[in-house]
């Protein structure tokens, strides 16, 4: 029944060490989107893909990266996570852009 | 300055309460965007609404374009109502959060 699946739940890294976030669907939704939110906070949009084009939110930091391999899934790297990127990282998905959005669970990054 | 603003950003109600929240953005949209977000939880869509108004149970959603503004309203609130309710806006391809307002219902 899941439509929007984020792994791990929860995540704990260490300051500096790379961390990759899982996100899959099986809506077949074109759009996918990454989040990030920090405690009573709106979500921030780090960067979204239409299908294969990467659209990447003008002060998402270098540090952020993600891939696309497929429709089903979407990945997003920390590089070098420091103790400010420590929050709950949220994927979501619209079948076209604007429309209505499908959230998945969120992954809590803890940064030690 | 944000470009969505939503007010209150704190209530509490009792149960059985009638609540509205507010919601003003200063862009051009193409859509709005009630979402509700439990605590620990993820997002989920209540309504995306482009003019006039929709219902679904207890939940009624309006917006007046010209205004630039949207209400949610909640008849009959309930316990299990408590959430943060996040308006969103899409003009174009973009996504503007406003920071939520945290209800309360009390038993």
């Amino acid at each position: 029944d899941a439509m929007v699946i984020q792994n791990p739940r929860y995540q704990v890294t260490q300051f500096g060490k790379p961390v990759t976030l899982s996100c899959s669907q099986t809506l077949n939704h074109n759009v996918m989107y990454w989040y990030q939110q920090k405690s009573s906070q709106a979500p921030k949009l780090l960067f979204h893909y239409y299908d294969k084009d990467f659209n990447n939110e003008a002060d998402t930091p270098d540090n952020f990266q993600s891939r696309r391999p497929n429709t089903s899934f979407c990945f997003l790297d920390i590089r070098s996570p420091g103790l400010g990127d420590a929050a709950m990282y949220l994927c979501a998905t619209s079948r076209e852009n604007a429309d209505t959005q499908y959230f998945g669970p969120g992954t809590r990054l803890t940064v030690l | 300055k944000n470009e969505v603003e939503q007010s209150p950003q704190n209530l509490t109600a009792q149960e059985g309460e009638f609540i509205t929240i507010n919601c003003s953005y200063s862009v051009g949209i193409s859509a709005l965007h009630w979402l509700q977000q439990h605590p620990g939880g993820g997002i989920v869509s209540l309504f995306m609404l482009s003019s006039g108004k929709k219902k679904h149970g207890r939940l009624i959603a309006t917006i007046n374009i010209q205004e630039k503004h949207s209400s949610l309203h909640i008849t009959a609130s309930h316990p299990r109502d408590s959430a943060v309710y996040i308006c969103a806006v899409t003009p174009g391809n973009q996504f503007y959060f406003g920071t939520g307002t945290s209800l309360t219902v009390i038993p």
